[in-house]
């Protein structure tokens, strides 16, 4: 069965403050994908990347960035020099190519506060 | 359409009653995905669709929950006798390749 973790439920920084959000995951699968989305206070799921299991590259994308590592099932989303634009609640996923088509299981969560 | 599209965006309803939900999945997609928002249980899967049948029906918490989908667009997620634990917010996600982009959801809120 696959599961996703995300051991920090919230977290408060003040502005320009550097701030990483942990994710670990569990499958069986050798082929997988991983997911960030961002969920603002408006409700509606942003897509913010994927990943799949066979590409362990490091991605930057302005002032995100994210570190995937097979060997600790692991793929953590750093935001640098964060906003207050930032404060949502950030979700970790994953899926499997099954019969389930590409469904997504998700963590639990982080709520992320910037404040001014 | 250019996105996901859903309605109602909310919907307040009495214990009991049945109610319907509907996606308006990304235009073309064939598959579709309903998840469930709730304090507590986090966002779960539903149901998935391929075209206009369902292969995965598991995440179904009731047989109180059915959904159906015709013409490979629209579907509608039908609750019966809605509980006051059916309260939730119900996303509908339409897959691009690997990635599912969400509708805004529908808030339900049963009293």
């Amino acid at each position: 069965a696959q599961k996703v973790t995300q051991a920090q439920t919230e977290i408060s920084v003040v502005e320009k403050e550097d701030v990483t959000l942990d994710c670990v995951y569990e499958t069986r699968d050798t082929t997988y994908y991983l997911f960030w989305y961002k969920q603002p206070p408006s409700g509606e799921l942003v897509f913010l990347i994927r990943r799949n299991s066979f590409d362990e590259q490091n991605e930057i994308s302005g002032r995100y960035s994210w570190n995937f590592q097979k060997s600790t099932s692991s793929f953590n989303f750093t935001i640098t020099a964060s906003q207050v634009v930032d404060s949502a609640v950030y979700f970790c996923a994953l899926s499997e190519e099954g019969t389930s088509g590409s469904r997504l299981t998700f963590g639990e969560g982080t709520q992320l506060t910037v404040n001014p | 359409g250019a996105g996901v599209s859903q309605s109602p965006s909310n919907k307040v309803t009495e214990k009991g009653k049945d109610v319907e939900l509907r996606c308006d999945p990304i235009s073309g997609h064939t598959a579709l995905y309903w998840y469930r928002q709730s304090l507590g249980q986090g966002l779960e899967f539903l149901i998935y669709f391929q075209g206009n049948s369902a292969p995965d029906k598991s995440g179904l918490p009731s047989d109180r929950f059915s959904a159906e989908r015709t013409g490979g667009s629209v579907s509608t997620l039908t609750i019966q006798r809605t509980q006051q634990e059916d309260s939730a917010v119900y996303l509908c996600a339409s897959p691009l390749g690997d990635t599912q982009y969400f509708g805004p959801g529908t808030r339900l809120t049963v009293l």
